[in-house]
């Protein structure tokens, strides 16, 4: 099982800033599978990224994800009010388990 | 669109069982993976139980494996979760979430809350 550690686990920013969330796996990732998803107070997660870098349906070009092997990284290029939240990377490798990071807190500065 | 919706959440004391739901709308059910996970209050995501979209294969966190129980009915477009000898460890908000491909989820429901007091 591939154990994900996020970095920083809080990141204080203000709103026009760039973010940068790192998610660094244990052993590599096979074919990218590391997906990263948005989560507010109260309300379900959502998901961002898949394959490591492919932005879901609907979301913002301000989101993008980039990395390989053990070492990847999610950016916001200029945050928005809506964009602070908790941030989860996710491993979802072909055969079960799944594994989640522990979580990066997006707040405002 | 695509809808997730849990039910079946509540109080249960230590050793006791509930069985959570989850239906299903907006998409063809059987042809999707499915899986729950769970976020204790104030923690992170943790993966629970996975199932394929005919049901054949499931597979579940170590911390549960004997004692929860996913299925499915497709006719129903339903999941479950069998909980059986609930601890308070297991006290979450759990999420019902489709695979995409059988890989990353790309749907949530918006969550249960189960809460196990001894």
């Amino acid at each position: 099982e591939i154990v994900l550690t996020q970095s920083p686990g809080t990141l204080s920013l203000s709103p026009g800033e760039r973010a940068t969330l790192s998610c660094r796996a244990s052993q590599s990732v096979s074919s990218s599978f590391l997906a990263w998803h948005q989560q507010k107070p109260g309300q379900a997660p959502r998901l961002l990224i898949y394959h490591a870098s492919n932005r879901a349906t609907g979301i913002p070009d301000r989101f993008s994800g980039s990395g390989s092997g053990t070492d990847f990284t999610l950016t916001i290029s200029r945050l928005e009010p809506e964009d602070f939240a908790v941030y989860y990377c996710h491993h979802y490798p072909t055969s079960p388990p799944h594994t989640f990071g522990q979580g990066t807190k997006l707040e405002i500065k | 669109q695509v809808q997730l919706v849990e039910s079946g959440g509540g109080l249960v004391k230590s050793g006791g069982s509930l069985r959570l739901s989850c239906a299903a709308s907006g998409f063809s059910f059987s042809d999707y993976d499915m899986s729950w996970v769970r976020q204790a209050p104030g923690k992170g995501l943790e993966w629970v139980s996975y199932i394929s979209s005919r049901g054949t294969d499931t597979n579940d966190a170590d911390s549960v494996k004997g004692r929860f129980t996913i299925s499915r009915d497709n006719a129903k477009n339903s999941l479950y979760l069998q909980m059986n000898s609930l601890r308070d460890e297991d006290t979450a908000v759990y999420y019902c979430a489709r695979l995409w491909s059988g890989y990353y989820i790309d749907y949530w429901g918006q969550g249960t809350l189960v809460t196990v007091s001894s």
